[in-house]
């Protein structure tokens, strides 16, 4: 089965940064993900890893280690446009499954 | 433009009811999903699509059916045995690693 935590909230001040961490554990493991979704819309794509380390776009970056079955997301320069929920998603072989979400608001 | 089409946007249902929630991708991947969101909650998978004419149950499968008779479309039937419709549902379709969503349906049992 599939086990994936994240935290349920969090507030930060505009200009800010702020860390998202998802823990999991899972039964297969091809790529973890992370979404974006505004309360009513469907999830956007923000990050994928697939290998330990690192990756960067732009304002947000993303850092897996596998060994831990850990990741977080890092949004930088706090916008007002950033306050929405942040899934993490791991991907076995077949699907994608997904952590409650983390509702992120930022405060000016 | 390329994308993943989902209908009505909102539904409203009667106890008792089946109703079809549409799901129509032009992406030409080859598979599909079908995804629950209660408020407050992450998303819990219903069922999935390998292949033409193929699926599988996902996590919560119970009071739901679909069908895959074409590559572009997945149709989504809430029964009237799934005791606790009212959610977000959304579909999502990929080829490779990344997944792309529709806009989803907003089903309100009334």
């Amino acid at each position: 089965g599939q086990n994936i935590d994240q935290p349920t909230e969090m507030t930060a001040t505009e200009g800010a940064i702020v860390q998202i961490n998802c823990t999991y554990q899972t039964s297969g493991f091809n790529g973890l993900f992370w979404y974006q979704q505004h309360a009513g819309e469907a999830p956007t794509f923000l990050s994928y890893n697939v290998l330990d380390g690192l990756e960067e776009k732009g304002r947000f970056s993303s850092f897996l280690s596998r060994s831990k079955g850990y990741s977080y997301l890092l949004l930088k320069e706090l916008q007002m446009k950033d306050s929405a929920s942040y899934l993490c998603a791991v991907r076995d072989d077949y699907k994608l499954s997904f952590g409650a979400g983390t509702t992120v608001t930022v405060r000016a | 433009d390329g994308g993943i089409t989902q209908s009505p946007k909102y539904l409203f249902r009667k106890e008792g009811q089946n109703v079809t929630l549409s799901c129509e991708q032009n992406l030409n991947h080859d598979a599909m999903y079908w995804y629950r969101q209660d408020p407050g909650q992450g998303l819990r998978l219903i069922y999935y699509s390998q292949i033409v004419n193929d699926f599988q149950k996902g996590d919560i499968a119970e009071g739901y059916s679909v069908s895959r008779e074409k590559k572009e479309s997945f149709p989504l039937t809430v029964t009237s045995a799934q005791k606790n419709p009212t959610a977000f549902y959304l579909c999502a379709s990929s080829w490779g690693p990344g997944y792309t969503f529709g806009s989803g349906t907003r089903l309100t049992v009334v």
